[in-house]
């Protein structure tokens, strides 16, 4: 059961462009993980957003977790090809981690 | 400091072959986990281990048993390959079940023809 739903999920932009990533459900969750992926690698952790409504910023990138606790986004400023991954979005459904499909995010020169 | 290894890093199977996925954490952590990557699927939980001596299955178990060796080891086995079971493969660690940051090693690419 997928209970994360991130969107888009394909998303290719120029360098210096802003852009929002999703993560929904209808699930609350205790905490809300974003992870970042390059080709070949495993996941790493980005982020822990825990109390509804928290702002959290890491440079260029600026992380929401939603006043219910059932959403969050990811906002990325001024992006640049270092950017280039797939972005995975996770919540605690009590014994693990639950994720979202990820949005695949290309950043071009 | 390793973190998460897993070996191998490339497998091709055929149908019916049976093998085992290693993967050793060295960060003292309780918790391990089995997950494939599949494209448009994301992540799944295959089987955890919450502390040594457990293990517990996850979304997708069918196909696969695991075994917590010890504190550092956790293994997946595939005791029938199926083309289904074509996917990439990854272990983590946390220090404690449930919303810890999570450890992945490199992924193990897996093709059963």
């Amino acid at each position: 059961t997928q209970l994360l739903e991130q969107s888009p999920q394909f998303l290719s932009i120029q360098e210096g462009e802003n852009l929002t990533v999703y993560c929904n459900s209808s699930s609350v969750f205790s905490s809300l993980q974003w992870y970042r992926q390059e080709p070949g690698e495993g996941p790493v952790l980005l982020v822990t957003v825990v109390t509804g409504g928290e702002v959290k910023k890491l440079k260029r990138l600026t992380f929401q977790f939603g006043d219910a606790r059932k959403d969050s986004s990811l906002h990325i400023t001024a992006a640049q090809p270092g950017d280039t991954g797939l972005y995975l979005c996770a919540g605690a459904t009590g014994y693990a981690l639950n994720f979202g499909k990820g949005t695949s995010l290309l950043v071009t020169p | 400091n390793a973190g998460v290894t897993q070996t191998p890093k490339f497998q091709v199977l055929k149908t019916g072959q049976s093998m085992t996925l290693q993967c050793a954490q060295d960060m003292n952590h309780n918790s391990m986990y089995w997950y494939r990557q599949d494209p448009g699927m994301g992540l799944r939980l295959i089987y955890y281990s919450a502390s040594e001596g457990t293990t517990d299955k996850g979304e997708v178990p069918n196909g696969y048993n695991v075994s917590r060796l010890n504190k550092r080891e956790f293994s997946l086995r595939l005791e029938s390959a199926a083309p289904s079971q074509t996917s990439v493969y990854f272990c983590a660690s946390s220090g404690r079940q449930g919303n810890e940051k999570l450890f992945f090693g490199s992924g193990t690419q897996l093709s059963v023809l």
